[in-house]
């Protein structure tokens, strides 16, 4: 089937603004993860949902930040007010249960100007 | 803190010669370790995994191998092709936790 879908591949956008990043996980996985990955960096772990038990949000950066997953599916990363320092690859994984293989999305590249 | 380390410079080897990436960690006691393979413009796509009870794991042409003693995983790749050229990542995983410690990845570039 499909795996991870992200979109928009590409936002650049002014500071100031907000934006929202989207991603669609596999059908039937329950894991889903956020991260960040900036030039030269390894993957900053932002947020991770698993059914419907309460996200980690201990990655997410600041308050600016904030990550919904509506029904178990569909994920929406919302940026507020962004800064320059936002700009980074938004990569999203999903897993199965009990599975230790996340699959990841082809990511969103933000550009705050 | 926890720490991982994968050499940072890009390594460049001869198409048909072994390519070997090293991922060494400090502070962390993992369960079990990944790598995965990242092209230019995408995510990373997993390859293969190693428990902390397992010395070695093959699959095709890849080799890993784990050494808990001496903090340090080794990813082998043999008969290695232009197409093997990729950034590759290691990561750290412990049970009963969601939660990955990503390196920052060797780039490998495979020269024909």
């Amino acid at each position: 089937g499909a795996g991870v879908s992200q979109s928009p591949s590409n936002k650049v956008t002014e500071k100031g603004k907000d934006v929202e990043l989207r991603c669609d996980p596999i059908s039937g996985h329950t894991a889903l993860y956020w991260y960040r990955q900036s030039l030269g960096q390894g993957l900053e772990f932002l947020i991770y949902f698993q059914g419907n038990s309460a996200p980690d949000k201990s990655g997410l950066p600041s308050d600016r930040f904030s990550a919904e997953r509506t029904g178990g599916s569909v994920s929406t990363l919302t940026i507020q007010r962004t800064q320059q320092e936002d700009s980074a690859v938004y990569l999203c994984a999903s897993q199965g249960l009990g599975d230790n293989e996340q699959f990841f999305g082809p990511g969103t590249r933000l550009t705050v100007l | 803190s926890q720490k991982i380390e994968q050499n940072s410079e890009a390594l460049n080897i001869q198409e048909g010669k072994t390519a070997t990436l090293t991922c060494n960690y400090t502070n962390y006691s993992p369960a079990y370790l990944q790598w995965y393979r990242q092209d230019p413009g995408r995510g990373p796509v997993f390859l293969l995994l190693i428990r902390e009870n397992e010395k070695e794991k093959r699959k095709e042409r890849l080799k890993v191998t784990f050494d808990t003693t001496l903090k340090q995983s080794l990813f082998h790749i043999t008969a290695s092709q232009p197409a093997d050229s990729a950034t590759y990542l290691c990561a750290l995983g412990r049970s009963g936790t969601y939660k990955y410690i990503f390196g920052t990845g060797t780039r490998l570039k495979v020269l024909a």
